[in-house]
């Protein structure tokens, strides 16, 4: 049973450049979900994603933007980059319906900006 | 608000029990979970409080106490292999988590 996978592993871009993290969720699960993490600190929720629509958002501008394919894996997509978007990129894969409250990380993306 | 509060260091020796506390804002509160992250890895779930008491699971136990706005995640028998950063997360609308800041946990031989 394949967990949450995330690609690329590393990323180096250039200020101002465009990026497009992907993520496969969890086999079973219909939900993703997109976390940043800053080094030293808790990942910040970016937002949310269920039947092809964001139904959740957090603090983050306009360039953060997302999509979820009928398969139910995701893309995020970050535009203009800026130095201080460099970070761990998470995501995290769970059932909408489901009893569990538990959330499957994926290994995440570290992105650096330059 | 949504902030979390937790101890940013913890050290303790091997076969130690520590305790790990987090107190939260209540807007909005469904619930508390506790998650794991080594060095370059990926957070893994520990457990989750939707009401008060105590949740056991192994070495590990998690406490809730809705009316202080409290948890904590003990861990018993420490070993080498728990050194990592433990984040409380508040459980919100949608299964949406709000992380606190993260403790670093040291186990010294």
């Amino acid at each position: 049973d394949a967990g949450v996978t995330q690609s690329p592993t590393h990323l180096i871009k250039t200020r101002g450049q465009q990026v497009t993290l992907r993520c496969s969720p969890k086999s079973g699960h219909d939900t993703v979900s997109w976390y940043q993490q800053a080094l030293g600190q808790g990942p910040q929720f970016i937002f949310q994603y269920y039947e092809e629509e964001e139904r959740q958002r957090g603090n983050f501008p306009d360039r953060f933007s997302g999509h979820q394919f009928p398969n139910y894996s995701s893309e995020l997509n970050v535009n203009a980059l800026l130095l201080g978007d460099s970070a761990l990129y998470l995501c995290a894969s769970s059932l909408r319906a489901g009893v569990s409250y538990e959330q499957y990380f994926g290994p995440g993306t570290r992105l650096t900006v330059t | 608000g949504q902030s979390l509060e937790q101890p940013s260091e913890v050290t303790a020796v091997e076969g130690a029990i520590v305790q790990i506390n987090c107190t939260y804002q209540t807007s909005g509160f469904y619930g508390l979970s506790w998650y794991q992250q080594h060095d370059g890895g990926a957070p893994t779930f520990l457990s989750y409080n939707g009401l008060d008491g105590l949740e056991e699971t192994g070495r590990f136990s998690s406490f809730l106490s809705r009316s202080d706005s409290y948890g904590y995640l003990l861990l018993q028998e420490l070993q080498m292999k728990d050194s990592a950063s433990y984040f409380c997360a508040r459980n919100n609308a949608g299964n949406m988590l709000t992380f606190g800041g993260g403790t670093r946990l040291m186990v010294k031989p």
